[in-house]
């Protein structure tokens, strides 16, 4: 079956600290990769995806390459603001099956000032 | 502006009791999501839709029902054999390609 495995927080930086955080994935055929973004009491909200090995999804100064031969999808950020902290969830979504979103089980990112 | 809405924000239920929420879109998508999310635990998929009039089961169904009558609406309700619903709930929609799901805001019930 498909799985998403993605680090567990919580992870605390400082303001313009550099930010990866980590994920995996198992898949059966070739998925599009997504990291969503979920802000205190809200609902999720796409930050960026690949659909293909080696595209890289960027957004907000956030970046991500979709690495087939590692099975991986790090989220990075060079410098991260206060504005910043929320919950990540990485997610996967096998071509053409687009009722069926595996997500990890999120990292909550703190940044204080 | 363009979203899905989902109403109530708050909504609280005694145990017994069948609760629905609500979820509409204006995006003209064809594809509806439910997902609950427990701390931890990520979301999981409960109902989905793709068409008015049809719809089938996710991971962890039971316990709750839905219904398509619509297009822009899919609501859920969650019936007094689910056994723990206390949770966040989400619905979400899409085109049936390309694949991103765009999220609401979101339903907090708590069982009292």
């Amino acid at each position: 079956g498909n799985s998403v495995t993605q680090m567990e927080g919580p992870v605390t930086l400082s303001e313009e600290a550099f930010l990866t955080i980590n994920c995996t994935y198992t898949a059966t055929g070739y998925p599009s990769l997504f990291w969503y973004v979920q802000y205190p009491g809200e609902g999720l909200q796409l930050l960026l995806k690949a659909t293909k090995a080696d595209d890289k999804g960027s957004n907000k100064g956030f970046e991500a390459t979709y690495r087939k031969e590692t099975t991986s999808f790090h989220l990075e950020k060079g410098s991260v603001q206060v504005s910043d902290s929320a919950v990540y969830f990485c997610a996967l979504n096998v071509g053409g099956s687009n009722y069926k979103l595996t997500f990890g089980k999120g990292t909550l990112l703190t940044v204080n000032p | 502006d363009g979203g899905i809405t989902q109403s109530p924000k708050y909504l609280f239920r005694k145990e017994g009791q069948n609760v629905t929420l609500s979820c509409e879109q204006n995006l003209n998508h064809d594809a509806m999501y439910w997902y609950r999310q427990d701390p931890g635990q990520g979301l999981r998929l409960i109902y989905y839709s793709q068409i008015v009039n049809d719809f089938q089961k996710g991971d962890i169904a039971e316990g709750y029902s839905v219904s398509r009558e619509k297009k822009e609406s899919f609501p859920l309700t969650v019936t007094s054999a689910q056994k723990n619903p206390t949770a966040f709930y989400l619905c979400a929609s899409s085109t049936l390609a390309p694949d991103t799901q765009y999220f609401g805001p979101g339903t907090r019930l708590t069982v009292l």
